[in-house]
């Protein structure tokens, strides 16, 4: 049973470039929860998706970032015109059901901005 | 709004001593999960334990024990005996049952030292 899998795990770009994140959720789940570690903090959620529908984007940026989960193929998290605040952990999580306290994590990806 | 705290920051023990590591929560829902995480130095987030807001009975899993008291909102970790290995940032999280579905809140996490 393959886990949450994210690539790449680790992603370096220039200020200004785009940055794409990709979350392919464990087999069976249909909910994609995205979070953000900024170095030394905890994580903040960004963003809750379903199949082809987003949930709950609260806590996303308003600019720049946007988030989907299509009917197939993985999340992905997309970041336009990157800015060195945005250097952090990408984590992504699933699960089978809403509302379950059932959450699996993957590794993460690692965004560098120089 | 849901909200947890982690009260120590930074923690620095000497290999084979107890530790507790603190967290409490606020939440208005009466349905919550708890959750507690390891984050080693290679940064992936190795998952602990999970209770719901209706079982309140402590748990023990090898060192490691978890000590949920509703009544004062805290669902506190401790580690027995500790070792080097043990030393990561550890992080208690919270779910509420809202239009979030299983949308965790983290505290800011503790960093635990084991000194050898």
């Amino acid at each position: 049973n393959a886990g949450v899998m994210q690539n790449p795990r680790h992603l370096v770009r220039r200020r200004g470039q785009e940055a794409r994140l990709r979350c392919s959720p464990m087999k069976g789940h249909s909910h994609v929860y995205w979070y953000r570690q900024l170095p030394e903090e905890g994580l903040k959620f960004m963003v809750y998706l379903q199949k082809e529908n987003i949930i709950d984007e609260s806590g996303m940026p308003k600019e720049r970032f946007s988030a989907e989960f299509p009917k197939e193929g993985p999340s992905i998290l997309r970041i336009q015109q990157v800015v060195r605040g945005d250097s952090a952990a990408y984590f992504c999580a699933s699960s089978p059901w809403r509302d379950t306290g059932e959450l699996f994590f993957g590794e993460g990806s690692r965004l560098t901005v120089l | 709004a849901q909200k947890v705290t982690q009260a120590q920051t930074e923690i620095s023990v000497v290999e084979k001593e107890d530790v507790t590591l603190d967290c409490v929560y606020e939440t208005r829902d009466t349905t919550y999960y708890l959750f507690w995480y390891k984050q080693p130095p290679s940064g992936e987030l190795v998952f602990l334990i999970r209770r719901n807001s209706f079982d309140e009975q402590n748990e023990i899993s090898g060192r490691y024990s978890w000590n949920f008291q509703k009544s004062t909102s805290s669902f506190n970790f401790t580690i027995t005996a500790s070792q080097v290995v043990d030393s990561a940032v550890y992080f208690c999280a919270l779910s509420a049952h809202n239009n979030a579905g299983n949308m965790l809140t983290f505290g800011g996490g503790t960093r635990l030292m084991v000194k050898p």
